[in-house]
């Protein structure tokens, strides 16, 4: 009965390192969401995706980021050239379905730091 | 600007003390209104969905109720094991964005023994 799994649970990158981060859907879920919890803020959506598609991403920076979610594999956001405004932690959700009052399902999220 | 807010900020209660949190929303057109529980250090956890108005659900010493312009989420004699942060959630209603939860800041509730 796996749950959302996201990896690594921690990563350190230096500033201008690129990070990568995994995160694999519910058995059955084809839609993943990705947001973002700075310190000492709330959740914010960065990202909506089904399988091959970027739906929404109305909340990713504009520049350094990207998401995808290949066919085969788990959903992988990716931040280039990492900045310490980038420490925070990543969480990844998946629903069954994509409509408004589906359930998104949380993993335990990735905790970034920037030295 | 579709906001949600959620009060109080922190709240301690001895355990066995019963209280309510409150999350109020100006969303346009509520599709779905979330509750979550968040343990430091993970991911949230699902609690309660609610979708429309007069709704409630309920679930072990919780239980969630909708009005037109707010959630409640009781907590009746509560454990220290209820310590935890409550998060609120509703959908946002615009264009291309109707799938993305907005997140209220969070209850942060401590239960003492």
């Amino acid at each position: 009965n796996a749950g959302v799994m996201q990896n690594p649970r921690h990563l350190v990158r230096r500033r201008g390192q690129e990070a990568r981060l995994r995160c694999s859907p519910m058995k059955g879920h084809s839609h993943v969401y990705w947001y973002r919890q700075l310190p000492e803020e709330g959740l914010k959506f960065m990202v909506y995706l089904q399988k091959e598609n970027i739906i929404d991403e109305s909340g990713m920076p504009k520049e350094r980021f990207s998401a995808e979610f290949p066919k085969e594999g788990p959903s992988i956001l990716r931040i280039q050239q990492v900045v310490r405004g980038d420490s925070a932690a990543y969480f990844c959700a998946s629903s069954a379905a994509g409509g408004y009052t589906d359930t998104q399902y949380f993993g335990p999220g990735t905790r970034l730091t920037v030295l | 600007e579709d906001q949600v807010t959620q009060s109080p900020e922190a709240l301690r209660l001895q355990e066995g003390e019963s209280s309510s949190l409150n999350c109020s929303y100006t969303v346009s057109g509520l599709r779905g209104l979330f509750w979550y529980r968040q343990d430091p250090g993970k991911g949230p956890e699902f609690l309660f969905t609610l979708y429309s108005a007069g709704e409630e659900k309920e679930k072990e010493r919780l239980k969630a109720t909708l009005t037109k312009k707010e959630s409640f989420l009781h907590i009746t004699a509560p454990k220290p094991e209820d310590s935890a942060t409550y998060l609120c959630a509703v959908h946002l209603i615009s264009s291309g964005s109707a799938r993305q939860l907005t997140f209220g800041s969070g209850t942060q509730l401590t239960v003492l023994p």
